[in-house]
């Protein structure tokens, strides 16, 4: 079953921007996964947030993972055209990754 | 170079057929996994296996098949059972534990004519 939501749906900032995006799950989990899509194309791994884990810093992207709230966000830094994907979140449960439905992300140069 | 790949890129499929899809990586990875991705959607879990013989059902087998005779392939075969094929079809693999940190292929695009 599904647990991951992210949460905005569709992200478009200028170049240069921050972007910030929520991902919400129900259940306890073992790691929080990100990952990126570009259109269609595979999805590449960002980056893994283990649950007893606050947060993590992997170049421009910042992970933050709180288990009281069952949320992470990931912010991606002075964007850049390049960064223009879907991002995903995926939970690792009851051995068993759940991705969430996706965060379309457009940069404007 | 290292890595996973699917085959073909774009694949079309006539009323009552099974069509197969291809994935093999190189990556030596005891686990592998097949997903769909609809559009707007996530992935769903179609079936995965975590050693070579062995495979299991994800959250939507049904109208799929797989077989892992070789650690480096896991073919899907997508049957005619199955209503909708139609979608992005991904395959994936992990080291040893399954479920970790997925490297996944390009992708095989299934349309029905």
């Amino acid at each position: 079953s599904q647990q991951g939501e992210e949460d905005p749906q569709a992200l478009s900032i200028q170049e240069g921007e921050n972007a910030t995006m929520n991902c919400s799950y129900k259940t306890s989990i073992n790691n929080l996964q990100w990952y990126r899509q570009n259109s269609g194309r595979g999805l590449v791994h960002l980056i893994l947030i283990r649950s007893n884990e606050r947060e993590k810093h992997s170049g421009r992207l910042r992970v933050t993972l709180d288990t009281s709230k069952k949320s992470s966000s990931l912010l991606i830094t002075a964007s850049r055209a390049a960064d223009t994907a879907s991002y995903f979140c995926a939970t690792k449960g009851n051995n068993r990754l759940a991705f969430g439905k996706g965060n379309q992300v457009v940069v404007i140069p | 170079d290292g890595g996973i790949t699917q085959s073909p890129k774009y694949l079309f499929r006539k009323e009552g057929q099974n069509v197969t899809l291809s994935c093999e990586q190189n990556l030596n990875h005891d686990a592998m996994y097949w997903y769909r991705q609809d559009p707007g959607q996530g992935l769903r879990l179609i079936y995965y296996s975590q050693i070579v013989n062995d495979f299991q059902k994800g959250d939507i087998a049904e109208g799929y098949s797989v077989s892992r005779e070789k650690k480096e392939s896991f073919p899907l075969t997508v049957t005619s059972a199955q209503k909708n094929p139609t979608a992005f079809y991904l395959c994936a693999s992990s080291e040893a534990g399954g479920h970790e940190t997925q490297y996944f292929g390009p992708g095989t695009r299934l349309l029905v004519l």
